[in-house]
């Protein structure tokens, strides 16, 4: 079974809008990490947002935020005011603690469009 | 504070010859973590080691690949006899000893190129 799910492979999103990237895990473990990591066509991973199992409130990181929605396993990333600059692919990871050994676990990736 | 530090950043290699792949991991970090992206896909985990020790291996592929993270200096990632298969970006990351679940920072990565 897939333990992080994105089903947006692209998205198109007009400059200055907000856009929602969809992330759905599955985990059995109680405490675990989810993360988002953004990696634009030069390659590297940029770390976006943290938002912790036993965390209330959701994530917040200047105008990224995360929805986390415990219950229903998701933990969807809201980008405010698309940038062209945002256009990249982004990833949705989650980390589980010891009865996952601590290593991340990454989606397939959403690719987004900002268009002028 | 310098980040994870990856070298090289580029690599290209014949069928046959070895890779090696280096990782210095961010100061104050005794664990790093190697991951495989291949084109148009997400990070795959190989294998996770604290200085000395190899904790969980569960990702690597059985034969041609092995990784050291010795006492004193970067963390190995070893390909020997690579084939076309094994071009990919490979990815280093590291986080401190509290293995907790908070967020692993990751290097630039190395690009390999099989020919």
């Amino acid at each position: 079974a897939q333990k992080i799910t994105q089903t947006q492979p692209g998205m198109f999103v007009q400059e200055k809008e907000a856009v929602t990237l969809d992330c759905t895990y599955d985990t059995s473990d109680q405490s675990y990490g989810l993360f988002w990591y953004k990696q634009p066509s030069s390659g590297e991973m940029i770390f976006l947002i943290y938002q912790g199992s036993y965390d209330e409130q959701n994530a917040t990181e200047g105008r990224y935020s995360l929805n986390f929605q415990k219950a229903r396993k998701s933990a969807n990333l809201v980008i405010s005011a698309s940038q062209l600059g945002d256009s990249a692919m982004y990833f949705c990871a989650m980390r589980e603690g010891e009865a996952g050994g601590f290593k991340t676990i990454f989606g397939a990736g959403t690719r987004l469009f900002v268009k002028a | 504070n310098a980040g994870v530090m990856q070298n090289p950043r580029h690599l290209v290699r014949r069928r046959g010859q070895e890779a090696r792949l280096r990782c210095s991991p961010m100061k104050g970090h005794s664990h790093v973590y190697w991951y495989r992206q291949l084109p148009e896909e997400g990070l795959k985990f190989m294998v996770y080691l604290q200085k000395e020790n190899i904790i969980d291996e569960s990702g690597m592929p059985k034969e041609r690949f092995s990784a050291e993270f010795p006492k004193e200096g970067p963390s190995i990632l070893r390909i020997q006899q690579v084939v076309r298969g094994d071009s990919a970006a490979y990815f280093c990351a590291s986080s401190p000893p509290d293995r907790g679940v908070g967020a692993q920072y990751f290097g630039p990565g190395t690009r390999l190129l099989v020919l």
